[in-house]
């Protein structure tokens, strides 16, 4: 089972700001299936980005996915207040599917 | 545009069997995979597993003993069954569809994420 491990565990940044978010994992992506959902409290979570650096639908374009392999990051260009939240990156090309254990994202 | 909808029971009674049952609206359920996933109380997502429109199933190896996904095309629904619950299976289920494209020939499913979720609903396990 693929572990992907998230940092930092919590990110402590004002609107306007750049957040740079990374997942890390054990053992290399296959085809780069790696996606980042964001989870607002007591939503479910939202698909953002997947295949490492593709925007979902409906995606702004402050939010962007790099990385392959082992070394993956979501960057939040400007931080707007509705992007303070959870965020997990999720591997699919390998089964099972796994998640990060979460970077929050809050209000300095 | 496709809303997904769980339904079920929202208490289980420790050792029965848990049933949800997630409901596809907007669109069909056929040429997609759809998985389950949890949330136990204030931590992170669990992958349960996934189901094709043709009833291919795929479960997580921690829930596969105890896991059953099915799918009737016809109601467009799919459906849980996790078997001999504990306080530890308490948890916010959502279903969810994963996106994707079959190649020319179908053999082959190219993934494009979870990319519609339904709402979740709560099950707590509890005599």
């Amino acid at each position: 089972e693929i572990v992907l491990t998230q940092s930092p565990g919590t990110l402590s940044l004002s609107p306007g700001e750049r957040a740079t978010l990374s997942c890390r994992s054990s053992q290399s992506v296959s085809d780069n299936y790696l996606a980042w959902l964001q989870q607002r409290p007591g939503q479910a979570p939202r698909l953002l980005i997947f295949g490492a650096s593709s925007r979902a639908s409906g995606t702004p374009d402050r939010f962007s996915g790099s990385g392959s392999g082992t070394d993956f990051t979501l960057t939040i260009s400007r931080l707007e207040p509705e992007d303070f939240a959870v965020y997990y990156c999720q591997q699919y090309g390998s089964s099972p599917w796994t998640f990060g254990q979460g970077t929050k994202v809050e209000i300095k | 545009q496709v809303q997904l909808q769980e339904s079920g029971p929202g208490l289980v009674k420790p050792s029965e069997t848990l049933s949800l049952t997630c409901t596809v609206s907007g669109g069909s359920i056929n040429n997609f995979y759809w998985s389950w996933i949890r949330q136990p109380p204030g931590k992170g997502l669990d992958w349960i597993g996934y189901i094709s429109d043709s009833g291919s199933t795929n479960y997580n190896p921690s829930l596969k003993s105890r896991v059953t996904i099915s799918v009737d095309t016809s109601k467009n629904q799919f459906s849980l069954k996790l078997t001999s619950v504990t306080a530890a299976d308490t948890a916010v289920y959502y279903c969810a569809r994963e996106n994707g494209v079959w190649s020319g020939d179908y053999t082959n499913y190219y993934y494009y994420g979870m990319d519609v979720w339904g709402q979740g609903t709560t099950v707590t396990v509890s005599s």
